[in-house]
């Protein structure tokens, strides 16, 4: 099946610090790729729609300076949380879908982001 | 407003039994609808899926209902493996996937 990779899986960062999260599609093309945040025990929270070579749309109650979301390949989508603080800790999770498809969502692996 | 939910926060069931796992949705426009397993600190891994036109998808040990009338979907697993274990949401699309809350399920030797 589809593969969509994260980098970097976990990440330790001081407070006040930006830190990026990429999620590939290593063997599709991804028009869409969505970005999830899981708190702990709770359910997936889909932060954004990242669109190939437009603007993000970003949920209701979600920063969008505060976590930039760049779509600037089919392979390839970005997420920026800029200036960290504690309550960012949390696992980050995005998804892809085939351009051009319906239904399945391949996932990323997660990344783990604790910020001191 | 959740649109997905899984009321059940917890299942337990004996190894070698049936596990079912339930979802209530509300918005009559998802086509379609997908299982996915989680891990402790791993992404999710896509397990089943239904499209709307669909009552009753079957993969292996995994069959997946929907009652479109009562906006209800679920998950039944036979038999359970200790390897069952984990957490299960059932997510929603329309032009995006909305997820319920999750259902940790423990498979019992």
């Amino acid at each position: 099946g589809a593969v969509v990779s994260q980098h970097p899986s976990w990440v330790i960062c001081k407070s006040g610090t930006s830190v990026k999260i990429e999620c590939r599609s290593l063997d599709f093309q991804a028009t869409t790729m969505f970005w999830y945040r899981q708190f702990p025990k709770q359910s997936l929270m889909l932060m954004a729609t990242s669109n190939e070579g437009s603007k993000a749309t970003y949920e209701q109650g979600v920063e969008k300076d505060k976590f930039l979301i760049n779509h600037a390949s089919l392979t390839l989508s970005t997420l920026t949380v800029t200036s960290a603080h504690p309550e960012d800790s949390s696992f980050y999770i995005c998804s892809a879908r085939v351009a051009g498809e319906i239904g399945e969502l391949f996932f990323g692996e997660g990344s783990r982001l604790t910020v001191l | 407003d959740q649109q997905v939910k899984q009321n059940s926060p917890s299942l337990s069931v004996q190894e070698g039994r049936i596990s079912i796992l339930n979802c209530d949705y509300t918005n009559s426009m998802f086509d379609y609808f997908l299982w996915y397993k989680k891990y402790p600190a791993e992404g999710p891994t896509f397990l089943i899926s239904i499209s709307s036109i669909k009552d009753k998808n079957e993969d292996g040990r995994f069959t997946v209902f929907l009652n479109k009338s009562a906006k209800h979907l679920s998950l039944h697993i036979v038999p359970s493996q200790p390897g069952d274990s984990a957490v299960y949401f059932c997510g929603a699309n329309d032009y995006k996937l909305s997820f319920g809350a999750g259902t940790t399920v423990t498979v019992r030797a």
